[in-house]
């Protein structure tokens, strides 16, 4: 089975720079997802890491490393409208390929 | 494109009643998935499909059922509800799973 671990919360400041851990226990996956949900509102995809090393999409940045079982979803320049959860996401390379969340990251952004 | 919808957005149940909650994708996706999201919790996987005619249990399938006849729909019954069925849906559709687009959401109260 797979089971992916996240901190519950975290609080930055604007402009500020913050990393959200993913750490997982999988027994095989294609690839990393991270997803953003604000308050009342449905998950958007924001990045996917199919290889490890760190994947660029304007503020945000996403890391794999499969060797540490562990990656990350980094936001520069953090803005107000920021503050949101954010969801690491992995597909199973078994089966049928379903899909897992991790438990989910509260970021909160302060002026 | 409309993308992901889903209906109805708001429902109200009394315990023991049925009902199907509807989600359709025009983009062509094979994957599907049904989840749900209790408040300030993750997203738990009901069920997914991979294609016309297959479908497969997530985590949570107990008192629910899906079918998916064509590619374009993926409806979720609920049978007998339950209190514990309270709860906020959200459908999504992928290509091969790693980015999902997500519907709106239906909001369901089972009293």
């Amino acid at each position: 089975g797979q089971s992916l671990e996240q901190p519950s919360e975290v609080t930055a400041v604007e402009g500020a720079i913050v990393q959200i851990n993913c750490t997982y226990q999988t027994s095989g996956f294609y690839g990393l997802s991270w997803y953003q949900q604000h308050d009342g509102g449905a998950p958007t995809f924001l990045s996917y890491n199919a290889l490890d090393g760190l994947e660029e999409t304007g503020r945000f940045s996403s890391f794999l490393s499969r060797s540490d079982s562990y990656g990350y979803l980094l936001l520069q320049e953090l803005q107000m409208k920021d503050s949101a959860s954010y969801f690491c996401a992995v597909r199973s390379s078994g089966g049928y390929q379903k899909v897992t969340f991790g438990t989910g990251t509260k970021l909160q952004v302060i002026p | 494109n409309a993308g992901v919808t889903q209906t109805p957005k708001f429902r109200i149940l009394k315990i023991g009643q049925s009902m199907t909650l509807q989600c359709a994708q025009d983009m062509n996706h094979n994957y599907m998935y049904w989840y749900r999201q209790d408040p300030g919790m993750g997203l738990k996987l009901i069920y997914y499909s991979v294609g016309a005619g297959i479908t497969d249990k997530g985590e949570v399938p107990n008192g629910y059922n899906v079918s998916r006849s064509t590619t374009e729909d993926f409806p979720l019954r609920l049978e007998l509800a339950a209190p514990s069925q309270t709860s906020v849906y959200f459908c999504a559709s992928s290509y091969r799973g790693d980015t999902q687009y997500f519907g709106p959401g239906t909001r369901l109260t089972v009293l």
